[in-house]
Formats: C-alpha cells, sequence, structure tokens
C-alpha cells in the first residue's frame, strides 16, 4: 500500500523558515517523480513544486520560487520542502504527491499544517 | 500558465441524480487531465486521470470525457459517500493548474 507521511509543519513568524518531510513507503520511491502541493484554509489547491526521480528536474510556483526548495534522498525514501522567508500567504496544508506517470498525480499524503503568523 | 475554469463552484443534489462538472482550459491539453475528490479535512483522492480513465479501486459511476479545451466528470449516479468537493488538475505542462473546485452538497 502507498503511503506518504509529511512532517515538520507548525506555527512560525513571518520571515521564518521551516523544513518538511515526507516519508514514502509501499513502492519504489526511487523510481517516482514527486511533488508539493499546499491548499490555503477554505481554498483550493495550489501546486508549488516537483522533482523528478534522480532530482535532475526540479520545477517551482512563481509563488515559491527563489524561497522554497525542493530536495529528496532515495536512500532514505523521503522527500523534503525546505521554506524560507515565509509569508502569511503561506499559511497552508501541504501535500506531498507522487508523480505516477500516466496517472499523473495519483497519490497524497495527509498534509502537514504550516501557519506563518505573528 | 494554463487556467482552469472549474463550473459550477456548487452543486445541490439528491441521492441517485446524476451530476455533471465540467473544467475549461485556457489552451489545449490534449488529455492531460485528473479528476479529484477531496472531503473535508481529507486528502485529495484521484478519481480519473488523462480524462478518462478510471482509477483502480473507483466506482464506475464516475466517468470523465473530452480532450482539447473542455472536460467533463460524470457521476452518474450520485450515492451518500459522494458529497465532497471535486477538483480537476491539468498535467500537460508546469506549473500544474487545478480547477477552483465544485462542492457538491446534499439538496
Amino acid at each position: 500500500e502507498v503511503q506518504l507521511v509529511e512532517s515538520g509543519g507548525g506555527l512560525v513568524q513571518p520571515g521564518g523558515s521551516l523544513r518538511l518531510s515526507c516519508a514514502a513507503s509501499g513502492f519504489t520511491f526511487s523510481d517516482y517523480s514527486m511533488n508539493w502541493v499546499r491548499q490555503a484554509p477554505g481554498k483550493g489547491l495550489e501546486w508549488v513544486s516537483y522533482i523528478s526521480s534522480s532530482s535532475s528536474t526540479i520545477y517551482y510556483a512563481d509563488s515559491v520560487k527563489g524561497r522554497f526548495t525542493i530536495s529528496r534522498e532515495n536512500a532514505k525514501n523521503s522527500l523534503y520542502l525546505q521554506m524560507t522567508s515565509l509569508r502569511d500567504e503561506d499559511t497552508a496544508v501541504y501535500y506531498c504527491a507522487r508523480e505516477g506517470g500516466v496517472t499523473g498525480v495519483d497519490y497524497w499524503g495527509q498534509g502537514t499544517l504550516v501557519t506563518v503568523s505573528s | 500558465d494554463i487556467q482552469m475554469t472549474q463550473s459550477p463552484s456548487s452543486v445541490s443534489a439528491s441521492v441517485g441524480d446524476r451530476v455533471t462538472i465540467t473544467c475549461r482550459a485556457s489552451q489545449g491539453i490534449s488529455s492531460w487531465l485528473a479528476w479529484y475528490q477531496q472531503k473535508p479535512g481529507k486528502a485529495p483522492k484521484l478519481l480519473i486521470y488523462t480524462a478518462s480513465s478510471l482509477q483502480s479501486g473507483v466506482p464506475s459511476r464516475f466517468s470523465g470525457s473530452g480532450s482539447g479545451t473542455d472536460f467533463t466528470l460524470t457521476i452518474s449516479s450520485l450515492q451518500p459517500e459522494d458529497f465532497a468537493t471535486y477538483f480537476c488538475l491539468q498535467a500537460n505542462s508546469f506549473p500544474l493548474t487545478f480547477g477552483g473546485g465544485t462542492k457538491v452538497e446534499i439538496k
């Protein structure tokens, strides 16, 4: 069974930093690209970042470019999102999600809440 | 960036009703469209990928159609567990973009 478990969320002040982690199991993590997607309270979904299986290709949404860094450690079956210069508008539940190829973004974790507030 | 316009934003329906949700892309995306169901406090669940392919384990009352710019998700006979919010996602190019969502509510 595919499982994705996010951690690392919490309350942070504007301008602060936070590192999110996603632990993957139930599939060969190193074979799959991964995404981070976020959802502000009561709002829709916003794609944040993508990383290919070998980390050779990375994309970011314009809203986070230059502030967030996606990375992965295939040996640890783990995905990360380093977030810096956090803003109020970054407040959201952050989901890691598997890129299944033809099936697209197929499996999602349960999310971790990031709250940016003074 | 490709904009995804989803309609309606909400729909009230009864058990057994047929419900149709549409997504329109601002430019052609071939069949690179997926549909998701999300319940409060839960992660999105993939229903349909490549516009019309049913994800494993998803009931056959869900179906998708369309290509290019216009896409439809149909629930043929609404069941109590189907009351939720539905989103489309274009996967043709980065940045990936979602529709605004459709909340299916009990009439």
